[in-house]
């Protein structure tokens, strides 16, 4: 069974720019959640999506962002970008209900020059 | 608010050594407790888990065990290998809240 994917691996953008990083779950599972593992400050709880709908964020600006489609997979979108977002962005799927077991895809490396 | 402390790293040990990684939680309630490992330039792998209390966690030789008692779940190995050499972190999620709150992380180097 295919787990979590991410894509792209790597995104290379400049400030002021628009990211966005995909994430498809694993079969079966409708939540997905997005965290942020920048250098030095951990894993950070960005958003959570479960049933198309936003449930809970983190403490991020709203220019994260992202949505959650009708298959569950899942858009994270970071607008106006400032180089301290350069980060690896991991997502993660569980099952319904909670609290579920999350399983984390690879992540995407984005770099903000 | 739930926090998980983890033993600063980085943990340097030599093939066949016996691990211990201390990690201590504050939750209210009876909250899951995970540990996940992370190799180098890959994304986080579920390493084991524990859902109540006195519950005993294990995978490819690791064990951890659900203390309630000490708010413990503390990451052990009898022999590492140099493929253990990874991140590791000690987690958390609390029923009603949907989010992993993790540990800092340790990195171990397992050395030949």
């Amino acid at each position: 069974e295919a787990g979590v994917t991410q894509s792209p691996t790597h995104l290379i953008k400049t400030r002021g720019q628009q990211a966005t990083l995909r994430c498809s779950p694993i079969s079966g599972h409708t939540s997905v959640y997005w965290y942020q593992q920048a250098l030095g400050l951990g894993l950070q709880f960005l958003l959570w999506y479960d049933e198309g709908e936003e449930r809970n964020r983190g403490n991020f600006p709203p220019r994260f962002s992202g949505r959650q489609f009708p298959n569950y997979s899942s858009e994270l979108n970071v607008n106006a970008l400032e180089l301290e977002d350069s980060a690896l962005y991991l997502c993660a799927s569980s099952l319904a209900g909670g609290p579920k077991t999350q399983y984390f895809g690879p992540g995407t490396r984005l770099l903000v020059l | 608010g739930d926090s998980v402390t983890q033993m600063e790293g980085p943990v340097t040990l030599s093939e066949e050594a016996f691990l211990t990684i201390n990690c201590t939680y504050t939750a209210t309630g009876y909250p899951s407790l995970f540990w996940y490992v992370q190799y180098p330039g890959e994304g986080l792998q579920l390493l084991l888990k524990a859902t109540k209390a006195d519950d005993k966690g294990s995978n490819k030789g690791f064990e951890a065990t659900y203390r309630k008692e000490t708010t413990s779940f503390h990451l052990e190995k009898g022999s590492v290998q140099v493929s253990d050499s990874a991140v590791y972190f000690c987690a958390l999620t609390r029923t009603g809240y949907q989010k992993v709150t993790f540990g800092t992380g340790t990195k171990l180097q397992v050395i030949p």
